[in-house]
C-alpha cells in the first residue's frame, strides 16, 4: 500500500513552458515533503522541500505547493529546460520517524527542445 | 556533494550465495541509509544507521542485514541472495547538523545487483 503516490509515470513538455509534477499522500502524519531529481546511472539529488506549516516554497525556477486538506503536493518548474529531463521523486517524512523517508514511484520528465 | 562511494558498482551472482555491498562516505555524516530502487516502487528503505553500531530496520528489511563499525562505512549483506533481490541499491547519508534541510540525504551512485 503506497503512502506516497506519483500517478504520472511520465511527462513531456516543451522547453520554456511550465512543468507540473504531482504527488499525493495518504498518511496524515507526514509533515515534511521533499523532491529529489535523478539522472540515469546516478543517485538522486535533493531539489527542494516544504514543511507542512507552509503552503509554498520557492527556489529559483522550482516551486513546491502543498495542499494539506487534499493531501497533495506539486512541483512547478518554470521555465523548463532540457537539462531538467530526469526522474523526479516525491518523498515524505513524519516527525517521530523523521529519519525514514517514504518515496513515490517517480515521474520521468522529458523537456523537448 | 558529499563524498559517497559504493562498491561494487555492478555485480552478478547466483541464487543462494552471500553478497556484501559497501558504502563509504568521507563527510562524517551521522546517518546512513540503504535503499533499493525497483520499477513502480521508487526507492524503498532497507535499513538505516544513526551511529556506529546503531542500526534499525526499514520498510523492506527481510533478507538483509547491515553493519556499521566505523562512521564512514555502512555494509549491506544479503545472506543468501534470491532473484527477488535483483535491484539497484543506493546508499545515502545525512548530516545531523541543523544547517541542512531536514531529510536532505546525499546519495551514492548505486550498485546494480543481478541475482540469477
Amino acid at each position: 500500500d503506497q503512502q506516497v503516490k506519483q500517478n504520472s509515470p511520465s511527462l513531456s513538455v516543451q522547453e520554456g513552458r511550465i512543468s507540473i509534477l504531482n504527488c499525493d499522500y495518504t498518511n496524515s502524519m507526514f509533515d515534511y515533503f521533499l523532491w529529489y531529481k535523478k539522472y540515469p546511472a546516478e543517485g538522486p539529488t535533493f531539489l527542494i522541500s516544504i514543511s507542512s506549516i507552509k503552503d509554498k516554497n520557492e527556489d529559483g525556477r522550482f516551486t513546491v505547493f502543498l495542499n494539506k486538506s487534499a493531501k497533495h503536493l506539486s512541483l512547478h518548474i518554470v521555465p523548463s529546460q532540457p537539462g531538467d529531463s530526469a526522474v523526479y521523486f516525491c518523498a515524505a517524512s513524519a516527525t517521530g520517524s523523521a529519519r525514514q523517508l517514504t518515496f513515490g514511484s517517480g515521474t520521468q520528465l522529458t523537456v523537448l527542445p | 556533494d558529499a563524498g559517497i562511494t559504493q562498491s561494487p558498482r555492478h555485480k552478478v551472482t547466483e541464487t543462494g550465495t552471500p553478497v556484501t555491498l559497501r558504502c563509504h562516505q568521507t563527510e562524517n555524516h551521522r546517518y546512513m541509509y540503504w535503499y533499493r530502487q525497483d520499477p513502480g516502487h521508487g526507492l524503498r528503505l532497507i535499513h538505516y544507521s544513526y551511529g556506529v553500531k546503531d542500526t534499525d530496520k526499514g520498510e523492506v528489511s527481510d533478507g538483509y542485514s547491515v553493519s556499521r563499525s566505523k562512521t564512514e562505512d555502512f555494509l549491506l549483506t544479503l545472506e543468501s541472495a534470491t532473484s527477488s533481490q535483483t535491484s539497484v541499491y543506493f546508499c545515502a547519508t545525512e548530516t545531523s547538523g541543523r544547517a541542512s534541510p531536514r531529510n536532505e540525504q546525499f546519495f551514492g551512485p548505486g550498485t546494480r545487483l543481478t541475482v540469477l
